[in-house]
């Protein structure tokens, strides 16, 4: 069955600093892979997707995520952090069947 | 731009109450979804549809049931709410395609007391 794994709940960065969430998946198939970010109260809005090709995918607001076959994993990262960027961050993959399966989020926190 | 949009944002029912989410996209997407948000649990699938009045059940659909009567509207029903249903609800919709990213609206908070 699919899923994703989001192992960090919380995590807190000093502004300015790297960040990398972690994201590991479990499907059968090629996969189909989404970050979305979400403001307190807000809906999600999605960062970037990967669906073929080149594994380092580029987002909106300076996020990155690199597609690890081997791993099964699809990490975000950001090199560095504006206070601005405290959310909630999903990962999530869909399959052809057009259905998505999310992760728990992790919530990030950025100390001024 | 593309809009999902939400009719109500906050709502509080008492227990047994019949509940109305309404949903509502302008792009023309053949897929809608409502999905459930719970802290620690992420965003967990409660039904979704791929055509007018075609619906399938996801993860978590008991105590739930939805209409979806036009293209653009995706309604789900809380036939007798329950104080375990107080959450967050998300509606999405998407383009019928294997790339087809999911949009979302802004959310509609229900608290049953």
């Amino acid at each position: 069955a699919q899923s994703v794994t989001q192992p960090d709940i919380h995590i807190t960065v000093s502004e300015g600093a790297s960040l990398e969430l972690r994201c590991n998946y479990s499907y059968g198939a090629t996969p189909y892979l989404f970050w979305y970010v979400q403001s307190p109260g807000q809906g999600l809005q999605l960062l970037l997707k990967y669906f073929s090709g080149d594994t380092l995918v580029q987002g909106i607001k300076g996020f990155e995520a690199e597609f690890k076959r081997s791993q099964s994993s699809f990490n975000l990262r950001k090199p560095s952090v504006h206070w601005s960027d405290a959310a909630e961050y999903f990962c999530a993959v869909g399959d052809n069947f057009n259905k998505f399966y999310f992760g728990s989020g992790t919530k990030l926190n950025v100390k001024p | 731009d593309v809009k999902v949009t939400q009719s109500s944002r906050y709502l509080v029912k008492r227990t047994g109450e019949k509940v109305f989410l309404e949903c509502v996209q302008d792009m023309d997407h053949e897929n809608m979804f409502w999905y459930r948000q719970d802290p620690g649990l992420g965003l967990r699938l409660i039904y979704f549809s791929y055509d007018v009045k075609m619906k399938e059940k996801g993860d978590i659909p008991e105590g739930y049931s939805v209409s979806r009567e036009k293209k653009e509207r995706f309604s789900l029903i809380l036939e007798s709410a329950s104080t375990n249903q107080t959450s967050m609800y998300l509606c999405a919709s998407s383009l019928t395609s294997a790339t087809g990213e999911l949009f979302f609206g802004e959310g509609s908070r229900l608290t049953v007391l």
